[in-house]
């Protein structure tokens, strides 16, 4: 089973600031077989990014997805109050495993 | 509209069987590979079960393998969990998620429905 570690637990920002996410895999995931979701209190998980990096429909162009192999990121330029939330990396290449979860709150 | 609506949840004893239920609407249920992924209270994301769209290809999460059973109805755009010998590790909210034609990504989320496993 590929086990998904994302870092860092909490990221603590304020609006406007620019924030960067990691989700690391312990083996290579084929394919960039990588997706990342939004889940806010209460509500079910939104999908943000499939494929790694490609942007979901309807997601602004603030997020976006990059990386390969073991390492992936997903980066918001420019937090927006509506972007504070957990996110939640998934792959897909080998089963379907999630990221424990990085929470994005406000500083 | 296109939605998905579970339920079946509720607070039920440990050992004891439970059946969820969801309701898809507002596109082509049976073009779709559907799943169940759960939350923990306080807790991430867990994949629970998966079903093609033909019945055809199942798949089970190793902590609810043997006791849990997924199937679907595309005659009534239902997807179904059938969870016996309940643990209280299977409390949780639990998802009913729609999978993308192309891959193994989901694209619609239901907002769940609560399972509690509790004397």
């Amino acid at each position: 089973e590929i086990v998904l570690t994302q870092s860092p637990g909490t990221l603590s920002l304020s609006p406007g600031e620019r924030a960067t996410l990691s989700c690391r895999a312990s083996q290579s995931v084929s394919s960039s077989y990588l997706a990342w979701y939004q889940q806010k209190p209460g509500q079910a998980p939104r999908l943000l990014i499939y494929g790694a990096s490609s942007r979901a429909t309807g997601i602004p162009d603030r997020f976006s997805g990059s990386g390969s192999g073991t390492d992936f990121t997903l980066t918001i330029s420019r937090l927006e109050p509506e972007d504070f939330a957990v996110y939640y990396c998934q792959q897909y290449g080998s089963s379907l495993t999630f990221g424990q979860g990085t929470k994005v709150e406000i500083k | 509209e296109v939605q998905l609506v579970e339920s079946g949840g509720g607070l039920v004893q440990p050992g004891r069987s439970l059946r969820l239920s969801c309701a898809a609407s507002g596109f082509t249920f049976d073009d779709y590979a559907m799943h169940w992924v759960r939350q923990a209270p306080g807790k991430g994301l867990e994949w629970v079960s998966g079903i093609s769209w033909n019945s055809g290809s199942i798949g089970y999460a190793d902590s609810v393998k043997g006791r849990f059973t997924i199937s679907r109805d595309n005659a009534k755009n239902s997807l179904y969990l059938q969870m016996n010998s309940l643990r209280a590790e299977d409390t949780a909210l639990y998802y009913c998620a729609k999978r993308v034609a192309t891959g193994g990504y989901f694209d619609l989320w239901g907002r769940g429905t609560l399972v509690t496993v509790s004397s």
